[in-house]
């Protein structure tokens, strides 16, 4: 079964606003995925987070790794509609579990 | 260079009935993993095969079966089928396994119906 949370399940924002998932787990993470679904779609890849601490930018999206590398956020700045999906964390334990993901709608 | 690809798109079928999904990775990619995905929750793992092995298999029961042929393309068939089955079945496919340190590549997957 699952072995990470995700919060919230689902977040509704104005554009322009910003917007933030969380990942949680109980025990301490090797490394940690994240991916996003377009309504319909198939997940795609965004970025993996090694290291305690990690920070990494790309363009509106900062995805961050916990200092006890047992959580992980996705902040999205300044949302545009572009932007409606459902974001998945993954943990690799020996397989990739997925997390309940966290349904992203963008009101125009 | 293409994709990951899978067949069918969709798929029905009925109660105790058996299917067979295929995919077939990015070229260059060895290894491929099947996936299930039950409408409003994230993938579940079913199995891993890389070099034609099993390298993994998620809690699934064993009416679920997977193979990886010589060309790195893989199969994955279910038997008996039961109205639970019905999900989006997802093929990934990677440079290789054994670490959460590579990318997969998701292809669009089987829209699997059991009526």
């Amino acid at each position: 079964g699952q072995q990470v949370m995700q919060i919230p399940q689902y977040q509704h924002v104005q554009e322009g606003e910003d917007f933030t998932t969380y990942c949680n787990s109980s025990t301490t993470l090797s490394n940690i995925q994240w991916y996003k679904q377009r309504p319909g779609g198939h997940p795609v890849f965004l970025i993996q987070l090694v290291k305690s601490g990690e920070v990494k930018k790309q363009k509106r999206l900062t995805f961050q790794f916990g200092e006890a590398k047992k959580n992980s956020s996705l902040h999205i700045t300044a949302t545009q509609t572009t932007d409606v999906g459902t974001y998945f964390c993954a943990e690799y334990r020996n397989q990739f579990y997925f997390g309940t993901g966290t349904s992203l709608t963008v009101i125009p | 260079d293409a994709g990951v690809t899978q067949s069918p798109t969709h798929l029905i079928k009925t109660r105790g009935q058996h299917v067979t999904l295929r995919c077939s990775p990015i070229s260059g990619h060895k290894s491929v993993s099947w996936y299930q995905q039950v409408l409003g929750q994230g993938p579940q793992f079913i199995f891993q095969y890389y070099e034609k092995e099993e390298r993994g298999r998620g809690n699934f029961p064993d009416r679920f079966s997977a193979r990886q042929f010589p060309n790195y393309s893989s199969e994955l068939n279910v038997n008996a089928l039961l109205l639970g089955d019905s999900a989006l079945y997802l093929c990934a496919s990677s440079l290789y396994p054994g670490t959460g340190n590579n990318e997969q590549f998701f292809g669009p997957g089987t829209r699997l119906t059991v009526l």
